[in-house]
């Protein structure tokens, strides 16, 4: 079966220092893809930045990074020069690759505050 | 606006009553899936469907719930004779359904669900 593990249940950073949160995984499947979310105070999810299991690079969206390692199966978000406005919860997801299974199995979450 | 679109924002019911939740995905999506949050807690997923049909159902309660993707029309999960424990907040997510990055899951803002 699926699982994400995040074992940080809160993080404290002070703005403009890089900020790495983990995320673990176990799966069977050599095929799957791997997501993490932002749910600010507000409640929405949104999408940060995806990783695929064959992929050769570790993906990149502006200051949001994934640092992939897949013989430790982890997947940690780093995120560079954090903002007062990255204060949220983030959620480390993951989906197996196998047809059908489109369900996205999501981590407990991490709470991250900025400080000024 | 383009994204995902849920309605209502906020429901609230006494024990026994009916909730129903709406959910209309991004443009050109046709994949649609619901999640519940609890508390200080991770997404979990209920139910992914497609038009006209139910594709994986395995993280739905066997009674009260159930949920529709007419060919027309929004997505619909519908809570019978809810209880205490149904208070949650509910995401719809849609995605395109092809496989790789194209499969990532954009969320709409929730229904939070309060059930006197």
């Amino acid at each position: 079966a699926q699982k994400i593990t995040q074992t940080q249940p809160g993080m404290f950073v002070q703005e403009k220092e890089a900020v790495t949160l983990d995320c673990t995984y176990d799966t069977s499947d050599p095929s799957y893809g791997l997501f993490w979310y932002k749910q600010p105070s507000s409640g929405e999810m949104i999408f940060l930045i995806y990783q695929g299991s064959y992929d050769q690079q570790n993906a990149t969206e502006g200051r949001y990074s994934l640092n992939f390692q897949k013989a430790r199966k982890s997947a940690n978000l780093v995120i560079s020069a954090s903002q007062l406005g990255d204060s949220a919860m983030y959620f480390c997801a993951m989906r197996e690759g196998r047809k059908g299974a489109q369900k996205l199995v999501f981590g407990q979450g991490t709470r991250l505050t900025i400080n000024p | 606006n383009a994204g995902v679109m849920q309605n209502p924002r906020h429901l609230v019911r006494r024990r026994g009553q009916e909730a129903r939740l709406r959910c209309s995905p991004m443009k050109g999506h046709s994949h649609v899936y619901w999640y519940r949050q609890l508390p200080e807690e991770g997404l979990k997923f209920m139910v992914y469907l497609q038009k006209e049909n139910i594709i994986d159902e395995s993280g739905m309660p066997k009674e009260r719930f159930s949920a529709e993707f007419p060919k027309e029309g929004p997505s619909i999960l519908r809570i019978q004779q809810v209880v205490r424990g149904d208070s949650a907040a509910y995401f719809c997510a849609s995605s395109l359904g092809q496989g790789g990055r194209a499969d990532t899951q954009y969320f709409g803002p929730g229904t939070r669900l309060t059930v006197l």
